[in-house]
């Protein structure tokens, strides 16, 4: 069974960057998967983040895609979100995801992992 | 961006109730190969998201019978024909027509 796994700091100062990993058991990330990343500011809705292959093919939310760098590491079959330059509007749960029936347009993300708390404060 | 507005924003419901939620869409979720790419995901109190409906109307494996969804165009339709206590949460729904992929804003669905 697929598990996903997200881990880094809870506290990130501003102007620094967001570093998150998410760790896959179960299954490998090496698999005709995607891998996507969304969040959740604190009692708010979703937003997408962006999403990669494991040959290194990325997707990003064009409102973020000036900060933000995905990879993946086969060989630890896990996979890492950068964010850079953040402020307090980026404090949100993050949730690292597979994707399925990935496209150019579309994922269907499942299952997810269990998020980790990001606070942008001094 | 695609903008998907969705109503109403809480539903109390009594157990064995059907429930509603509407999702508009600001553009057209219907794809040149005929499919609307419109997915449903639930958020279970203090848990991630998890999918319920793919592509307007197929259910997600495991996913109970009783979750529906319908639609085309720029209105879907989640329906649930007998709630139970394990449905509540925060119900949205997502676009997969295009870049960046965008959510409603949540319809947070409680037991009476």
């Amino acid at each position: 069974q697929v598990q996903l796994q997200e881990s880094g700091p809870g506290l990130v100062k501003p102007s620094d960057t967001l570093s998150l990993t998410c760790a896959v058991s179960g299954y490998s990330i090496s698999s005709d998967n995607w891998w996507g990343w969304i969040r959740q500011p604190p009692g708010k809705g979703l937003e997408w983040i962006g999403y990669i292959y494991y040959s290194g093919s990325t997707y990003y939310n064009p409102s973020l895609q000036s900060r933000v760098t995905m990879s993946v590491d086969t060989s630890k079959n896990q996979f890492s979100l950068k964010l850079r330059s953040v402020t307090a509007v980026d404090t949100a749960v993050y949730y690292c995801a597979r994707g399925e029936y990935c496209t150019t347009t579309r994922c269907l993300f499942d299952p997810w992992g269990q998020g980790t708390l990001v606070t942008v404060s001094s | 961006d695609i903008v998907l507005t969705q109503t109403p924003l809480s539903l109390s419901v009594t157990p064995g109730q059907p429930a509603s939620i509407s999702c508009k869409s600001s553009q057209s979720l219907l794809h040149s190969n005929g499919k609307a790419y419109l997915y449903w995901y639930l958020q279970k109190p203090g848990q991630s998201p998890q999918v319920l409906i793919y592509e307007v109307s197929n259910r997600f494996s495991g996913v109970p019978d009783r979750f529906s969804g319908s639609g085309s165009g720029t209105d879907f339709t989640l329906k649930i024909s007998r709630v139970e206590a394990e449905d509540v949460g925060v119900y949205y729904c997502m676009q997969g027509i295009q870049l960046p992929l965008t959510f409603g804003g949540g319809t947070k669905v409680e037991i009476k």
